[in-house]
């Protein structure tokens, strides 16, 4: 199957500064990606739909200016958590469709001390 | 938009049992339903998926069935084995066709 590459895997950084999120698709274009978060025990949540070339699209609840989102390329999309809070420690996944079928990232575990 | 409602939330089965979880969708639109195997700390694996034009599908051990007059699907795996214990998500595409919605997760354990 087709594969997303997301980087960093972990990382750990301190209140206020901003941590930027790399998610790629190696074998296809993607037009559309997609990022989750997934807190503890929890479901992944749809944060917002990134599209190459124009705005993301955010998911009710979700701060745009918080969480930047850009895809200029046809196979990168980054999310940038800014100005971060020890709130927003989670597991961040993006994801990608080759077709219909949606492929996932590795995941990123933000941690904010 | 969407929203995906999935049980049981925890599920615990001896080796060798079915087990069977359950998802209802919202939206009559949505017509793509995976089912994904999560370990964790890792990405969702999939195991298999049901467009709705089909009613069943099997693949092994593992089936999926589609009620789209109901509009549920449920996943059913056969002769269970330890590997089999992860968190399963059932999920159905949104509105605009594009993205996904998960259901809530269900958390197998299989005791040999």
């Amino acid at each position: 199957g087709a594969v997303v590459s997301q980087h960093p895997s972990r990382v750990i950084c301190k209140s206020g500064t901003s941590v930027k999120i790399e998610c790629r698709s190696l074998d296809f274009q993607a037009t559309t990606m997609f990022w989750y978060r997934q807190f503890p025990k929890q479901s992944l949540m749809l944060m917002a739909t990134s599209n190459e070339g124009s705005k993301a699209t955010y998911e009710q609840g979700v701060e745009k200016d918080k969480f930047l989102i850009n895809h200029a390329s046809l196979t990168l999309s980054t999310l940038t958590v800014t100005s971060a809070h020890p709130e927003d420690s989670s597991f961040y996944i993006c994801s990608a469709r080759d077709g219909q079928q949606a492929f996932f990232g590795q995941g990123t575990r933000l941690t904010v001390v | 938009g969407e929203n995906v409602e999935q049980h049981p939330s925890t599920l615990s089965v001896q080796e060798g049992d079915s087990a069977v979880i359950k998802c209802t969708y919202s939206d009559s639109a949505s017509n793509y339903f995976p089912w994904y195997k999560q370990e964790l700390g890792k990405r969702p694996q999939l195991i298999i998926d049901i467009r709705s034009n089909v009613g069943e599908k099997k693949d092994q051990r593992i089936a999926v069935t589609l009620n789209k007059t109901a509009k549920h699907f449920s996943l059913h795996i056969t002769e269970t084995q330890p590997e089999d214990s992860a968190v399963y998500f059932c999920a159905a595409n949104n509105q605009a066709g594009t993205a996904l919605i998960f259901g809530k997760g269900t958390t197998l354990s299989v005791s040999s």
